[in-house]
């Protein structure tokens, strides 16, 4: 069974600081690993996905986030926060590498960016 | 494209009404699902549809009712609502082959009083 672990419910960060949400999975086969971002009032839209060709992943609006195996991560970064960013971030895994997939996601970390 | 659609936006029931949310994608994507969002739960699969004439119960199923009308549309049916039904129900839809993300749409905020 796949699982995923989103640590810390909520962060906060100042305009311009760095940005770190952390996610740990758990998978019985190599995953695909996935980070949503939901805006208020809003559906979850990608920022990125890792489907095992590069270990970083850059997404969108300046993340990224980095496949560590040994660990069982997909932490999402960004190196300077700004006020758009606040915003719910989802982490999600799938193991299933074709046919019918099931995704798992993670209960989300809210993001406070303070100005 | 419109991607992913669903109606109503928003819906206030009573215990014991019935209704029937829609969802439809026009990306000819195969599978489907319905999610509900809680808060501090994240989203949680309620049925999803592998292919059009399919449909298997996810993690919570219990009070709905699915059906897979076509390959565009996947309905959500609560039979008897109830107040922990309270909830935002997204759809969402992937063309499966496994790499993909979903597609989600704009949600229904639910109320049962």
């Amino acid at each position: 069974a796949q699982s995923v672990t989103q640590l810390g419910s909520h962060v906060s960060v100042s305009e311009g600081a760095l940005v770190l949400l952390r996610c740990n999975y758990s998978s019985s086969v190599p995953p695909y690993l996935f980070w949503y971002v939901q805006y208020p009032n809003q559906g979850l839209q990608l920022l990125l996905k890792y489907t095992s060709a590069a270990t970083l992943v850059k997404g969108i609006n300046g993340f990224e986030a980095e496949f560590k195996k040994s660990e069982t991560s997909f932490h999402l970064t960004k190196p300077s926060a700004h006020m758009s960013d606040a915003a719910e971030y989802f982490c999600a895994v799938s193991d299933l590498p074709g046919g019918y997939q099931k995704v798992t996601f993670g209960t989300g970390t809210k993001l406070q960016v303070i100005p | 494209n419109a991607g992913v659609t669903q109606t109503p936006k928003f819906q206030v029931l009573k215990t014991g009404q019935s209704m029937t949310l829609q969802c439809a994608q026009d990306m000819n994507h195969n599978s489907m699902y319905w999610y509900r969002q809680d808060p501090g739960m994240g989203l949680r699969l309620i049925y999803y549809s592998a292919s059009e004439g399919t449909t298997d119960k996810g993690e919570v199923p219990n009070g709905y009712n699915v059906s897979r009308l076509n390959k565009r549309e996947f309905s959500l049916r609560l039979e008897s609502a109830a107040p922990s039904q309270t909830s935002v129900y997204f759809c969402a839809s992937i063309l499966d082959r496994g790499q993909n993300e979903q597609f989600f749409g704009p949600g229904t905020r639910l109320t049962v009083l």
